[in-house]
This record gives structure tokens, C-alpha cells and sequence, in this order.
């Protein structure tokens, strides 16, 4: 049973280009959930897909958007990159049953760096 | 609006001692509380979560927490530490269900010592 995972797993991109990060969620997961976490710190929300729209959104500006497919497979896009989205990104699957009382399973993240 | 606070930043102890990780939190309903390790450059592993069922919750590796309302904390605790411990560890709050937004603490780092 294949957990949650991330693509890539390093990143390398200069300032003001754009990235795409995708996440393929635990088997029977219909919810993903994208953090991002600074060197130090802990994981910050960004914003969490269901039924391929997004239902919840961290305080990160536009310039982070995403998309779910009907897989529930999800993507984290980031345009106009800045030295500041240096991060590990880290996707989060989860099921949004009624009754589901399971804890959301992490990948092990993607590392961008920003040159 | 839900926040954790982590008490320690980091705690060292000798391996075979308890281990103790302080948190506090902060929420408007009632919560579901969850403690997550990270070992460097990995993901999360949930540890043990409380929500809403017993207070003392017990969770993988020999870990268990407390929720006390009245204190609102949710301390993590092991009876002897291994090496295999140190790692950073994460108190986590989420307020309307398990599937959704979680809030991190600042995280604790964890090293045991021989």
C-alpha cells in the first residue's frame, strides 16, 4: 500500500521562474493538503483540495496555486519565485469522509531552493 | 483561531532517561491534538493523536500524551529514551476534524545522549 509521494524530491530554480510540484495521495485519500516549511520552522498550511476545488487557504498570496485531479492526484504551482519560497514542500492526504476519524499522512516533501 | 505552543525549543536527555515535550494550545472548539516526528530531510510520521476519545492517548515507539483540558495542554512523554529518538518533534492542532487544516507548533529537537 503505497503511501503519500512527491515529485520531485529536489528542486533547483532561479528567481522569478515558475515550478510545478505534484503529490499523488494515500490509497483512499480524497483530500490533499500542501505546507510548506522553512528552514527551522514548522510546516505552514497553504491550502487543502477536495473534490478537485479548493476548500481551505493558509496566508500565502495568489502567486500559489494548485490544482486536483479527478485521481486525486494534486499539483502546487508557484509563480515569480522568490529567494523567500526557499522551502520544503510537503503534501498531505487525508479523507474527508463524515465519520473518518484517520490523521492526515505526509510525503516526505519536495526541497526547492532558490537561486 | 487555533495555535500551539511548544514550550521547549530543544531538550537534550542520556539515552534510558524519560523524555518530556511540552505543549500548549490554543482553540476556539474543541480540538483534535496530534504529535508528528521528523527525522532530517523526511516527512512527517504521526506519532499519536487525541480526538476527543481517552485522555491518555498512547501512540507508536512507546510515546503517550495527555490531554488535560483545564491546563490546555498535551505533553508528550517516553519512559526511556533511545538514540533512535532524536529527531524534531511537532505538537499539531486541528479544530473542525482530522482531515483538516492542521496548525504546527514550532517543533521540539529531540537529542539523546549516551
Amino acid at each position: 500500500d503505497a503511501g503519500v509521494t512527491q515529485s520531485p524530491t529536489h528542486l533547483i530554480k532561479t528567481r522569478g521562474q515558475q515550478v510545478t510540484l505534484r503529490c499523488s495521495p494515500k490509497s483512499g485519500h480524497d483530500t490533499v493538503s500542501w505546507y510548506q516549511q522553512a528552514l527551522g520552522q514548522g510546516p505552514q498550511f497553504i491550502f487543502q483540495y477536495y473534490e478537485e476545488e479548493e476548500r481551505q487557504r493558509g496566508n500565502f498570496p495568489d502567486r500559489f496555486s494548485g490544482h486536483q485531479f479527478p485521481n486525486y492526484s494534486s499539483e502546487l504551482n508557484v509563480n515569480a519565485l522568490l529567494l523567500g519560497d526557499s522551502a520544503l514542500y510537503l503534501c498531505a492526504s487525508s479523507s474527508m469522509a463524515r465519520y473518518s476519524n484517520q490523521p492526515q499522512h505526509f510525503g516526505d516533501g519536495t526541497r526547492l531552493s532558490i537561486l | 483561531a487555533q495555535s500551539v505552543t511548544q514550550l521547549d525549543s530543544n531538550v537534550s536527555v542520556s539515552e534510558g532517561t524519560p523524555v518530556l515535550l511540552r505543549c500548549n494550545y490554543s482553540s476556539s472548539y474543541s480540538p483534535s491534538l496530534f504529535w508528528y516526528v521528523q527525522h532530517p530531510n523526511k516527512g512527517l510520521q504521526l506519532l499519536l493523536k487525541y480526538t476527543s476519545a481517552a485522555t491518555l492517548v498512547k501512540g507508536i515507539n512507546g510515546f503517550e500524551a495527555e490531554f488535560k483540558k483545564s491546563e490546555t495542554s498535551f505533553h508528550l512523554t517516553k519512559p526511556s529514551a533511545h538514540m533512535s529518538d532524536a529527531a524534531e518533534y511537532f505538537c499539531v492542532v486541528s479544530e473542525t476534524g482530522t482531515a483538516s487544516k492542521l496548525t504546527f507548533g514550532t517543533g521540539t529537537r529531540l537529542q539523546v545522549t549516551l
